[in-house]
């Protein structure tokens, strides 16, 4: 089973700042077969990125993903309120499919 | 658009099964893979299983002793029971759609259901 770690697991900003969320994963998931999601109180997740760096059909340019192998990055350009959440990564390149433990993103 | 709705008793018995349903409405069922994720209270997310509308299934292992999925392409609904429940299996249940894109099937979830709440009393 792949581990995967996210980090940090809270991040307290101001809107407009920018952030860097981390994944790591145990072993590589091959073509960068790594989504990232954010979850909203009281929802359920919702697809951001997929591929690594490909983003969901209506996410906003701000949200970005990058990375390969093992190291994984979603980066937040400019902090808007509706961005303050939780955010998971998850790999599909093999069963079972597992996911991080999240990063908060929360106000400062 | 398609949507997904989990339905499904709230509270089960410890020792008994828990038996969830998610029904698609908006689009077929058919052509898809789906599954079922849980989420405990505070907790992150454990992918359980999935099903393809053909009937050809994958379980996690640390579940899959336990568990079974099942679909119904008449009703445009797929279904898991979790046996011998504990208080551990006390989750929120969601249910979602794999993605197809490039005519190539991906096991990440674009479409979402809202959950279920599922409590296992003693």
């Amino acid at each position: 089973e792949i581990v995967l770690t996210q980090s940090p697991d809270a991040l307290s900003l101001s809107p407009g700042e920018g952030a860097t969320l981390s994944c790591r994963a145990s072993q590589s998931v091959g073509s960068n077969y790594l989504a990232w999601y954010q979850q909203k109180r009281g929802q359920p997740p919702r697809l951001l990125i997929y591929g690594a760096s490909s983003r969901a059909t209506g996410i906003p340019d701000r949200f970005s993903g990058s990375g390969s192998g093992t190291d994984f990055t979603l980066t937040i350009s400019r902090l808007e309120p509706e961005d303050f959440a939780v955010y998971f990564c998850q790999q599909y390149v093999g069963s079972p499919f597992t996911f991080g433990g999240g990063t908060k993103v929360e106000i400062k | 658009q398609v949507q997904l709705q989990e339905s499904g008793p709230g509270l089960v018995k410890s020792s008994e099964t828990l038996s969830l349903t998610c029904t698609v409405s908006g689009g077929s069922i058919s052509g898809y893979y789906w599954s079922w994720i849980r989420q405990p209270p505070g907790r992150g997310l454990e992918w359980i299983a999935y099903i393809h509308s053909t009937g050809s299934a994958n379980y996690n292992p640390s579940l899959k002793s336990r568990v079974s999925i099942s679909v119904d392409t008449s009703k445009d609904q797929f279904s898991l029971k979790v046996g011998s429940v504990t208080a551990a299996d006390t989750a929120l249940y969601y249910c979602a759609r794999h993605v197809f894109l490039g005519s190539y099937h991906y096991h990440f979830m674009d479409v979402w259901g809202k959950g279920t709440t599922v409590t296992v009393s003693s």
